[in-house]
């Protein structure tokens, strides 16, 4: 069965300091992965995705994300979280047409 | 270029009445998801259309749900009979599709339903 896994459900951090949002995925095959955010009462927005070459992936505002297949993991992160970075974010997989989401993590960074 | 619009942004509806909800893809976009958020809760897949093949319906919860899309474009999807389990933040999704491989979706912003 294919899964993510996002393995907190909220993360804090101090505004100025690194922070990591963890991403582990189960599918078969070779996946396409992405990273999302949501904002208060927003839509997703994409914020990066990893379909192959290097694999560390740059994404907007200052988020990166790095393809572990051997530990099949798409940690993201970023060097200095801002005060309007909180949000839930969502990793997701692409395999065989269809989209899997993990559950959220919610993202809190305080001045 | 519009991004993908869903409409109502709200609706209150009874439980017992059914209710459509409707999505615009961006244009050209050849695949359309529909998932539901519940308070507190990730994604849930419900059904996916891809150009005129067959839809992939395996994640609609029960035969209360339906969908349909027209002319590979608008895509409705339809609650017969709600429950108030099916209060939820209904979103759409639609995504190009190039060489055989997906991109990201490019979500709407989502139809709010409250079944009282």
């Amino acid at each position: 069965a294919q899964s993510v896994a996002q393995p907190e459900d909220q993360v804090n951090v101090a505004e100025g300091n690194p922070l990591t949002v963890k991403c582990t995925y189960s599918v078969s095959g070779n996946p396409y992965l992405f990273w999302y955010v949501q904002y208060p009462n927003r839509g997703l927005q994409f914020l990066l995705k990893y379909i192959t070459g290097d694999n560390l992936v740059k994404g907007s505002y200052g988020f990166e994300a790095e393809f572990n297949k051997s530990q099949t993991s798409f940690h993201l992160k970023k060097p200095s979280a801002l005060v309007s970075d909180s949000a839930l974010y969502f990793c997701a997989v692409h395999n065989f047409n269809k989209f899997y989401f993990g559950s959220g993590t919610k993202l809190n960074v305080k001045p | 270029g519009a991004g993908v619009s869903q409409s109502p942004s709200n609706k209150v509806t009874e439980k017992g009445k059914d209710v459509e909800l409707r999505c615009d893809p961006i244009s050209g976009h050849t695949a359309l998801y529909w998932y539901r958020q519940s308070l507190g809760q990730g994604l849930e897949f419900l059904i996916y259309f891809q150009g005129n093949s067959a839809p992939d319906k395996s994640g609609l919860p029960s035969d209360r749900f339906s969908a349909e899309r027209t002319g590979g474009s608008v895509s409705t999807l339809t609650i017969q009979r709600t429950q108030q389990e099916d209060s939820a933040v209904y979103l759409c999704a639609s995504s190009a599709l190039s060489g055989g491989a997906f991109y990201e979706q490019y979500f709407g912003p989502g139809t709010r339903l409250t079944v009282t």
